[in-house]
């Protein structure tokens, strides 16, 4: 993997449902996964953090898991509530170039 | 105080015009990036300044300048823009020296119109 790529490209939920994403990244060089959660008309907040191979990290309702060895993060939604629909978007960092990259993003949308 | 401000929120130019976006933090970061956002895709990193010295450029065309005033201030000089330069412009910062050390703080973004 070359790019950062997130999968699926639209969500929509009923409220309750528990949602995962996915986040694919280079494995080469890596040094940073960032989530953030972008809602329409706002500026992108970051959610999590994580640099360490097997990090969990977790905040009310969302965590989301890290493998750098294979390149992937997952990220949950528990419960979705309509509050929860926004744009999720993940960025890659990497040593060797020292750039922060982001993915094109998961479009959530919860349904009352 | 944990905003990023920019402004404007929308501009609409012309090719020939010369215009400005302008980010501000008050977080003391030291670090602060342009991107640029097009409809469906990730953004784009444009420019990232560390302790206000250009640190990367994306081979970003030189129509697009940015400048550093200081640590609080980006901004983004635009001139004899094409329309395909029609974005999203989005600012953001961070601590110490880049995202290596932390999360990215952005702004609301600069809805840009080339005409």
């Amino acid at each position: 993997i070359l790019n950062v790529e997130q999968s699926p490209q639209s969500l929509h939920v009923q409220e309750g449902d528990s949602t995962n994403f996915t986040c694919s990244f280079p494995s080469s060089n890596f040094y940073a996964l960032h989530w953030y959660r972008w809602e329409t008309a706002k500026s992108p907040e970051a959610l999590f953090v994580m640099t360490l191979n097997g990090d969990e990290k977790k905040k009310g309702r969302i965590s989301a898991t890290l493998n750098t060895k294979e390149g992937y993060s997952y990220l949950y939604i528990k419960g979705s509530q309509p509050e929860d629909s926004a744009t999720y978007l993940c960025a890659s960092g990497s040593s060797n170039t020292g750039k922060l990259i982001f993915g094109q993003g998961t479009t959530l949308q919860v349904k009352p | 105080d944990t905003e990023v401000t920019q402004t404007p929120k929308h501009l609409v130019m012309g090719m020939t015009n010369k215009k400005s976006l302008k980010c501000e933090q008050h977080m003391g970061h030291r670090a602060m990036y342009w991107y640029k956002q097009k409809a469906k895709k990730p953004p784009e990193l444009m420019f990232v300044y560390s302790y206000e010295k250009l640190s990367i450029n994306e081979s970003v065309p030189s129509r697009f300048s940015p400048e550093c005033p200081n640590s609080s201030l980006l901004n983004l000089h635009l001139h004899a823009l094409q329309p395909e330069d029609s974005a999203l412009y989005l600012c953001a910062s961070s601590q110490g020296k880049g995202w290596d050390t932390g999360e990215l703080f952005f702004g609301e973004g600069s809805r840009l119109t080339v005409l």
